[in-house]
């Protein structure tokens, strides 16, 4: 069946300005959430959506980063006044969320980069 | 705070040998670890995970070992294949609540012909 997949698979803006990345899971997939990999490093959480309602934001940033998956499937991740340190792969990974051990399956990234 | 540690950053291997690669974690509250490989310009793709009931699971080519006590997994690759060359990342996360995967830094693992 179809994986995970992310629009754009590369952005590339000026600083200071707004971004929007989009998810869409796994059909059926109740869980969803957002990591970001700088260069070298492994993935890091941003938030996790159970649903629509965001049921850890913790991985955030700061404010300027926002998420919402208003319909409990397809989710935007929105950077306000990008920045050079915003450059990164955006990825995105949805799960059936059973009660106890949860595979995350990754989609490709959208690879941001912030002139 | 590295809570979840790939000390080698890279490996080269001989096709057909055996490819050994390693994770260590210092949270103790960890109980559900997992092994994603990746290539170039695509996702992460789930390989192998283990519970911390377990020491050992075994997929075809793939093994995950896990000693709690050091807080220490490996993956194994036997026989290793060209088409295994990737990053490796091991992941680690608690159960119940396993959304939150903490990612080593990854091992770019190199089969050679």
């Amino acid at each position: 069946g179809a994986g995970v997949s992310q629009t754009p698979s590369n952005k590339v803006t000026e600083k200071g300005k707004y971004v929007e990345l989009r998810c869409d899971p796994i059909s059926g997939h109740t869980a969803l959430y957002w990591y970001r990999q700088s260069l070298g490093q492994g993935p890091e959480f941003l938030i996790y959506f159970q649903g629509t309602g965001a049921a850890d934001d913790s991985g955030l940033p700061n404010d300027r980063f926002f998420a919402v998956r208003p319909e409990g499937s397809v989710s935007t991740l929105k950077i306000q006044r990008t920045e050079r340190g915003d450059s990164a792969v955006y990825l995105c990974a949805s799960s059936l969320n059973r009660t106890g051990a949860d595979t995350q399956y990754f989609g490709p990234g959208t690879r941001l980069t912030v002139l | 705070d590295q809570q979840v540690k790939q000390n080698s950053p890279s490996l080269s291997v001989q096709e057909g040998r055996i490819s050994i690669l390693n994770c260590d974690y210092t949270n103790s509250m960890f109980d559900y670890f997992l092994w994603y490989k990746k290539y170039p310009a695509e996702g992460p793709t789930f390989l192998i995970s283990i519970s911390s009931i377990k020491d050992k699971n075994e997929d075809g080519r793939f093994t995950v070992f896990l000693n709690k006590s050091a807080k220490h997994l490996s993956l194994h690759i036997v026989p290793s294949q060209p088409g295994d060359s990737a990053v490796y990342f091991c992941a680690a996360s608690r159960v119940p609540g396993t959304y939150k995967y903490i990612f080593g830094t990854g091992t770019r693992l190199k089969v050679l012909a």
